[in-house]
């Protein structure tokens, strides 16, 4: 079936403008996630949806950041006033039920390909 | 101190050798492990997961230490195709969402 797909795969931008990212979800997964990879370096937790649940924000680094799920599907993550150390891979990350034991997520992610954002 | 570590490398070794990575945790409360493998410009790919009794898949050995904080991978007969970032992660029990990725650990297996 159909994996996690995430658009634009490339977005150069200005500094100071705004830029949405979009993800689409593995069908039927009710888990969310965002998150961030700088070159050479892990991935950066930013927000969590898991199905109609107010959205962990914990990671998100500045309230320039933004992200919203829409009908528990498709997510979008909002950038306003993008500087340029917000370039990055932004990854998007399903699973299917977000199935957590104290907090801990037990599940298997599955990765969209991502968003290279390049802020000039 | 990171909250997960993991060398960086790169480790470079023939095919067919023996290779293991460690990773270690600082949050003892730490619930779930897993390694994933990430190839150049490529989203990563869950490898495994580790639990606590130990797992074999393959020429792929997953540990656990809790006393330590650490989990391994051991990859033996090393393949060209095992060439990648190897990824440790590690979900905590802070009361919250919290899964953290290693900076990872580059593998090169050379002919």
């Amino acid at each position: 079936g159909a994996g996690v797909s995430q658009s634009p795969s490339n977005k150069v931008t200005e500094k100071g403008k705004d830029v949405e990212l979009r993800c689409d979800p593995i069908s039927g997964h009710t888990a969310l996630y965002w998150y961030r990879q700088s070159l050479g370096q892990g991935l950066e937790f930013l927000i969590y949806f898991q199905g109609n649940s107010a959205p962990d924000k914990s990671g998100l680094p500045s309230d320039r950041f933004s992200a919203e799920r829409t009908g528990g599907s498709v997510s979008t993550l909002t950038i306003q006033r993008t500087q340029q150390e917000d370039s990055a891979v932004y990854l998007c990350a399903s699973s299917p039920t977000g199935e957590t034991s104290g907090g801990a997520i037990q599940e298997t992610q599955y990765f969209g390909p991502g968003t290279r954002l390049l802020v000039l | 101190r990171k909250e997960v570590e993991q060398d960086p490398g790169p480790f470079n070794v023939p095919e067919g050798a023996t290779v293991a990575f460690n990773c270690t945790y600082s949050n003892s409360a730490s619930q779930s492990f897993f390694w994933y493998r990430q190839d150049c410009r490529k989203e990563p790919k869950l490898l495994m997961s580790v639990y606590s009794s130990g797992n074999e898949d393959g020429r792929f050995t997953a540990q656990l230490n809790r006393a330590s904080q650490y989990i391994s991978l051991l990859i033996r007969d090393s393949k060209l195709s095992d060439s990648a970032t190897y990824l440790c992660v590690v979900n905590e029990d802070t009361g919250g969402f919290k899964t953290i990725f290693g900076a990872g650990t580059r593998l090169f297996v050379k002919a």
